[in-house]
């Protein structure tokens, strides 16, 4: 069955620097994947999607790259600011469609210090 | 706009004791609803899920049932708690299953 990673637990760096979050998948290439944050108690937040035929997405300070060779995306934030300090959560669909039934990485927690 | 609710917020209940969480959806009309479990130390786990009235899926077996008696209402109970149905259960709805849009989350504690 569809398996999720994200191989960091924690990400620590300073105010600034460029932050980079790995998702690996095995088996098949699923239709899009998804990046969310979230923050401690609260739910998560999406924040981009990235379909299969897309090699790269931007939104404002966030970048998403999607390799289906490697079965890995990337998920980059630069100039990080304290504020984006949270754990970061890559998802697809289950059986590669686009259905719904999600499956989620168990989240890198990222720390961006002043 | 679209909003989702989630009660209650917080929750302590005995083990073997029966749970009863709620959900609805407001500003949208036949939405795609999901149960999520996030238990300390694992990722986000898919409980159930629903594309209409009366059509609940179930991705993990387990002594939890989810009913959607309301085109944006969906619940989710348990006959008896055990200690490992602890944890943080988010609702979520959707256009189509793409992305999702989360609730605030109940805090269930079991003891």
């Amino acid at each position: 069955s569809q398996k999720i990673e994200q191989n960091s637990e924690a990400l620590n760096i300073q105010e600034g620097k460029t932050a980079t979050l790995t998702c690996n998948y095995t088996n098949y290439s699923p239709a899009y994947l998804q990046w969310y944050r979230q923050d401690p108690g609260r739910g998560p937040v999406f924040l981009l999607l990235i379909r299969e035929n897309e090699k790269e997405k931007r939104k404002e300070r966030l970048k998403v790259t999607f390799d289906t060779t490697l079965k890995q995306s990337l998920f980059h934030i630069t100039a990080s600011q304290p504020a984006d300090s949270a754990t970061y959560l890559c998802a697809l669909d289950r059986y590669g469609g686009s259905q719904g039934n999600l499956i989620f990485g168990k989240g890198t927690k990222l720390s961006v210090k002043p | 706009s679209q909003t989702i609710h989630q009660w209650p917020a917080t929750l302590v209940q005995p083990v073997g004791s029966p749970l009863s969480l709620e959900c609805t959806v407001e500003g949208t009309s036949n939405p795609n609803l999901y149960w999520y479990r996030q238990a300390a130390g694992r990722g986000l786990q898919l409980l159930f899920y629903s594309v209409g009235i009366g059509q609940i899926s179930s991705e993990v077996p387990q002594n939890l049932s989810a009913s959607r008696p309301q085109d944006r209402q969906f619940i989710l109970s348990s006959k008896k708690l055990l200690l490992s149905d602890s944890g943080f259960y988010l609702c979520a709805w959707s256009w189509g299953g793409v992305e999702q849009f989360f609730g605030p989350g109940t805090r269930l504690t079991v003891l």
